[in-house]
């Protein structure tokens, strides 16, 4: 069964907007990533973020972490046409005493230029 | 700068043939990763390899065998290929730090596989 979960599985929006994305997950975790892939291509690694933390920041990308709720968001401030990808969540579960990330299904996005 | 290649990007096989799927990393990982990706399904591990000569099953292993070469090099062979091992395969790698799961992976562009 899949860790995460991301909400919405689409979001289309204008060029300039905000993009926000979230990623709930059922299990305590070590720490939560974020991907992005582009068509055709393999996973890029944006971001992450530790279990200890809430808030973390990268040029226009905000994650922010609840582990109480045991859930993720993804900020994309000022969206570009490039930004146009799948985002997915990956989680590393707590204790797991692995190395297994458990990816969620992905939010794709659609930036119109 | 290479980072993770994988061969063949794409393949068809007819059911029942085996092939190896061959996958290198350039960047002194110790950690490696075969994911396959399946519409509305995200990406569902099928072995990993934690360091040189270790190999463990991931959440689909049924179907797959693997091989991790030497540090760089990780393959994944289907012995008899069945129809529902359609799917994209993805080759990652994480390291070098020998540490749980707090290191991001790194992919390569994935082997698009159609079993007929």
């Amino acid at each position: 069964s899949q860790q995460g979960e991301e909400d919405p599985q689409a979001l289309s929006i204008q060029e300039g907007e905000n993009a926000t994305m979230n990623c709930s997950y059922k299990t305590s975790i070590n720490n939560l990533q974020w991907y992005r892939q582009n068509s055709g291509r393999g996973l890029v690694h944006l971001i992450l973020i530790r279990s200890n933390e809430r808030e973390k920041h990268s040029g226009r990308l905000r994650v922010t972490l609840d582990t109480s709720k045991k859930s993720s968001s993804l900020l994309i401030t000022a969206s570009r046409a490039a930004d146009t990808a799948s985002y997915f969540c990956a989680t590393g579960p707590l204790g797991s005493g692995t190395y297994k990330y458990i990816f969620g299904t992905g939010t794709r996005l659609k930036v119109l230029a | 700068n290479a980072g993770v290649t994988q061969t063949p990007k794409f393949q068809v096989l007819k059911t029942g043939q085996s092939m190896t799927l061959q996958c290198a990393q350039d960047m002194n990982h110790n950690s490696m990763y075969w994911y396959r990706q399946d519409p509305g399904m995200g990406l569902r591990l099928i072995y990993y390899s934690a360091s040189e000569g270790t190999t463990d099953k991931g959440e689909v292993p049924n179907g797959y065998n693997v091989s991790r070469l030497n540090k760089r090099e990780f393959s994944l062979r289907l012995e008899s290929a069945a129809p529902s091992q359609t799917s994209v395969y993805f080759c990652a790698s994480s390291g070098p730090d020998r540490v749980y799961s707090n290191q991001p992976q790194h992919f390569g562009d994935g082997t698009r596989l159609s079993i007929l």
